[in-house]
């Protein structure tokens, strides 16, 4: 079992609407959780912490749930400026990040 | 406020070169990690280094190896390159704070082909 897994997409969304993603890790002693965001041939960006209480930024919504070991990114009202790929990051309490493969992302005009 | 910054941009080497990419970290932060992603995966951990020590290193072979400057600038060496070490590196940079899961800042990457 890979230690960070994501569905690839991609998602296919009209403008306006609201996706959610989800990522499951493996490791249940995991500490850390982020969602950084990737454009086609740049670096990756950090989106947002994930903590365990759930946060929201502006559209972003990020929540966490330990009992199923699995951390979600919720966007609502898309912007074709959202098309990118989301990187699910689990950190284990050492000084390794954990990267999924990454969602991409396609909001439609 | 100076990102991370990494050069060269691109690299074409052959199958059995060495290759020196460099990092210098966000202004501010003293430890680097570097990150090799292929095409259509998620970057993979190679190692981090601090106090110009390697502090962890992740699943690569000792082919791979860096350093770290008291400046904390940062290389990452690849020798005998393969096909396979074809990918964009990334370096990322934090402050340690004593707590391993610090917010790392990635720079623009290398972008490596091996022919």
């Amino acid at each position: 079992r890979k230690e960070v897994e994501q569905d690839p997409g991609p998602f296919n969304v009209p403008e306006g609407a609201t996706v959610a993603f989800n990522c499951t890790y493996s490791n249940s002693a995991s500490q850390s959780f982020f969602w950084y965001r990737q454009d086609c041939r740049k670096e990756p960006k950090l989106l947002m912490s994930v903590y365990s209480s759930g946060n929201e930024d502006g559209r972003f919504t990020a929540q966490l749930n330990r009992a199923s070991q699995y951390i979600s990114l919720l966007i609502r009202d898309s912007k074709l400026s959202d098309s990118a790929t989301y990187l699910c990051v689990v950190n284990e309490g050492t000084y390794k990040y954990i990267f999924g493969t990454g969602t991409r992302l396609k909001v439609l005009a | 406020d100076a990102g991370v910054t990494q050069s060269p941009t691109h690299l074409i080497k052959t199958r059995g070169q060495q290759v020196t990419l460099r990092c210098s970290p966000k202004s501010g932060h003293d430890t680097v990690s570097w990150y090799q992603q292929a095409l259509g995966q998620g970057p993979q951990f190679i190692f981090q280094y601090y106090e110009e020590e390697e502090r962890q290193r992740g699943n690569f072979p000792d082919r791979f190896s860096g350093h770290q400057f008291p400046n904390y600038s940062s290389e990452l060496n690849v020798n005998a390159l393969l096909l396979g070490d074809s990918a964009l590196y990334l370096c990322a940079s934090s402050l340690n704070s004593g707590r391993p899961q610090e917010t790392q800042y990635f720079g623009p990457g290398t972008r490596l082909l091996v022919l």
